[in-house]
């Protein structure tokens, strides 16, 4: 079965860095997103994604995020200046036809940890 | 904007005994409503979906839910629980107008042998 790839497993990295975390969605797939949660609990949006642009976004993701989808199968989430509370683990998403309708098929996540 | 809620942070169940893990929603327009599980170190994973239809709708792993319109809820039940169904259950809903897809706070169900 197709499923939705994340790299890394896990990325340290010290408060104030750039990080970029890394998705590969289930090739038919047409909406992208990202989720986080914050110790094992609450899932949190952060954005949607739809031909090639940003369909909606959460609160979460202030003007320090971005997303891209670099060459067709990427799709990445950039954290500029990291903070603190940046630490998460990150769950990339895709699904495929009408959004809205179709269940969202995660990848099992990048744990960030910011120092 | 849609919103669920998961009333129990927690619950706990012997294994053999039905088990019901509830939801309720908000939304304008229509509700599509979905139930994930999460298992240690892993990603959620679907269960089971409500568009239209039948109120009581079947999903993976012996898992059913039963859409209530006028009660706003989808409670995710099974008739008989196995130890193996404990994890972290989260209830999820669009709207019609939405693309994004909310998340409940999550229950952590323990089903004991």
């Amino acid at each position: 079965e197709p499923e939705v790839t994340q790299t890394p497993s896990h990325q340290v990295t010290q408060m104030g860095q750039e990080v970029i975390l890394r998705c590969v969605p289930i090739s038919n797939h047409l909406y992208f997103y990202w989720y986080r949660q914050i110790l094992g609990q609450k899932v949190e949006f952060l954005v949607s994604f739809y031909n090639n642009e940003i369909s909606e976004k959460s609160e979460i993701f202030d003007d320090r995020f971005s997303v891209e989808r670099p060459d067709g199968s990427n799709f990445t989430l950039k954290i500029r200046s990291t903070k603190l509370e940046d630490s998460a683990m990150y769950f990339c998403a895709s699904s495929e036809g009408q959004g809205y309708t179709s269940p969202l098929h995660f990848g099992n996540g990048t744990r960030l940890t910011v120092t | 904007a849609q919103s669920v809620a998961q009333p129990e942070d927690q619950v706990n169940v012997a294994e053999g005994n039905p088990l019901t893990v509830k939801c309720t929603y908000s939304v304008s327009g229509n509700p599509y409503l979905f139930w994930y599980v999460q298992y240690p170190n892993r990603g959620l994973q679907f269960l089971l979906k409500y568009i239209t239809g039948d109120n009581l709708v079947k999903g993976s792993y012996g898992f059913e839910a039963e859409f209530n319109k006028s009660q706003t809820s989808f409670h995710l039940k099974k008739p008989s629980a196995l130890v193996s169904d404990s994890a972290l259950y989260f209830c999820a809903v669009r709207g019609d107008n939405n693309n994004d897809m909310r998340f409940g706070a999550g229950t952590r169900l323990t089903v004991k042998p």
